[in-house]
């Protein structure tokens, strides 16, 4: 039963536009969410988060949306950089925490050309 | 941020076989670490979970005795594949939280195993 569903397995993006990654949900007990990006050779590192408090959490170029009643949240990068190419997960918990127990979805190429 | 080795970084053995792989963090005390196990264009799904000194806490479907899980100190964590069989084959990861990584879970690189 997959809990956290990512249903686009790549993206590709033009530098300079923007990058939306989506990520929906089915367990209502979930109440943190969670963005990580990995990097090929190496683990995911955390990038941003949100709370279910909220419905937006913006870190720079980062901005994470949730829509508690659609069960979707979205990651919007903008501007896009070549550098922001890897894969992205969602992960959701319902702890309250980061440092719980952690469901991943499965992960959002995403190619952004110079 | 917070770094976490996994060793070793690939690994093929025969079937029947054991394998360890090891999980440090390096310059943080991990109270608490977690294994992952990723199959290809899936999810990284939870295996367990242990706590530094007390024995770890399995997710449901996943065999204790076939993956032990050892966390003796507040550095290292060890997951063992025990008579491994092909279709234990996948990408093993751990990461770790502590009291200097609070609310953030720190991951390893990953470690690629082949049972042939």
């Amino acid at each position: 039963d997959q809990q956290v569903k990512q249903n686009s397995p790549s993206l590709s993006v033009q530098e300079g536009r923007i990058s939306i990654l989506n990520c929906d949900y089915t367990n209502s007990m979930f109440d943190y969410f969670l963005w990580y990006k990995k990097y090929p050779a190496e683990g995911p590192t955390f990038l941003i988060s949100i709370s279910s408090i909220k419905d937006k959490n913006e870190d720079g170029r980062f901005t994470v949306f949730l829509n508690k009643s659609a069960k979707h949240l979205s990651l919007h990068i903008v501007p896009s950089q070549p550098g922001d190419s890897a894969v992205y997960f969602c992960a959701a918990t319902y702890d309250g925490t980061s440092y719980g127990k952690l469901t991943f979805g499965q992960g959002t190429i995403l190619t952004v050309h110079p | 941020g917070a770094v976490v080795s996994q060793h070793p970084s690939w690994v093929i053995c025969k079937s029947g076989t054991s394998v360890k792989i090891e999980c440090r963090s390096l310059d943080f005390q991990a109270t608490t670490m977690f294994w992952y196990r990723q199959f290809p264009k899936q999810s990284l799904m939870l295996m367990a979970t242990s706590n530094e000194g007390s024995k770890a806490t399995y997710e449901q479907g996943v065999e204790k005795d076939k993956f032990l899980i050892n966390h003796a100190s507040l550095t290292l964590s060890t997951l063992t594949v025990t008579s491994a069989h092909p279709e234990d084959s996948s990408f093993y990861i751990c990461s770790a939280t502590g009291l200097a990584s609070q609310e953030t879970q720190y991951f390893g690189p990953g470690t690629r195993l082949l049972v042939l």
